[in-house]
């Protein structure tokens, strides 16, 4: 059974402060990693999908790398705001289904 | 194009009661993944429909079944519930043919608590 751990569990900064988290899962069959952001009150949604060893993805001010090699992935957020308040999620596939890990709180203050 | 609804939003049931949880899936996606979410922990899988079969099954006993319908819509069935049920149910649907490289397409989810 895949073990995916994310740190920290919560997390605050200030806006306009860069910061990141970390998800670790087994780096063996491993096949998928997965980001998702989720609001309070609304549904999951994606931002990266990376299947490579040295993948970088960007969406705005959000990047995310992986390492499959040994078993982790980061996400990076630049220049904090409000409306990146959230819970991120990663979940990691081998030849099973996606399971996640428990989310980093993100909460930015104004 | 319509994203993936749940309902009902909220219920609350007693012990050993039996309850129904539905999911429309995203127009075009013909695989429905469950999860459970409990407090404090990541969502778990329950398990994966696609063109109506059980598709993968997670650590959950034989009380949580599923089906999926012809449209590709879903229901989650939970018989004999018990107060550890109590969750937020999630349902993602995703494209077809792209397994675990595609992104999963989640509603709000059904919390569920059982009393």
């Amino acid at each position: 059974i895949l073990n995916v751990e994310q740190s920290p569990q919560s997390l605050h900064v200030q806006e306009g402060d860069s910061t990141n988290f970390t998800c670790s899962f087994p780096s063996s069959n491993f096949y998928a990693l997965h980001w998702y952001r989720w609001e309070t009150a609304k549904s999951p949604e994606a931002l990266f999908v990376m299947t490579l060893n040295g993948d970088e993805k960007k969406k705005g001010r959000i990047s995310a790398t992986l390492n499959t090699k040994e078993g982790y992935s980061y996400l990076y957020i630049k220049g904090s705001q409000p409306e990146d308040s959230a819970t991120y999620l990663c979940a990691s596939s081998g030849n099973t289904p996606l399971v996640f890990g428990k989310g980093t709180r993100l909460s930015v203050i104004a | 194009e319509t994203g993936v609804t749940q309902s009902p939003t909220h219920l609350i049931k007693t012990r050993g009661q039996q309850v129904t949880l539905r999911c429309s899936s995203q127009s075009g996606h013909n695989t429905v993944s469950w999860y459970q979410q409990a407090l404090g922990q990541g969502p778990q899988f329950i398990f994966q429909y696609y063109r109506e079969e059980e598709n993968g099954r997670g650590n959950f006993p034989p009380r949580f079944s599923g089906l999926q319908f012809p449209n590709y819509s879903s229901e989650l069935n939970v018989n004999a519930l018990e107060l550890d049920d109590s969750a937020l149910y999630l349902c993602a649907s995703s494209p077809p043919d792209r397994g675990p490289t595609g992104e999963l397409f989640f509603g709000e989810g059904s919390r569920l608590t059982v009393l």
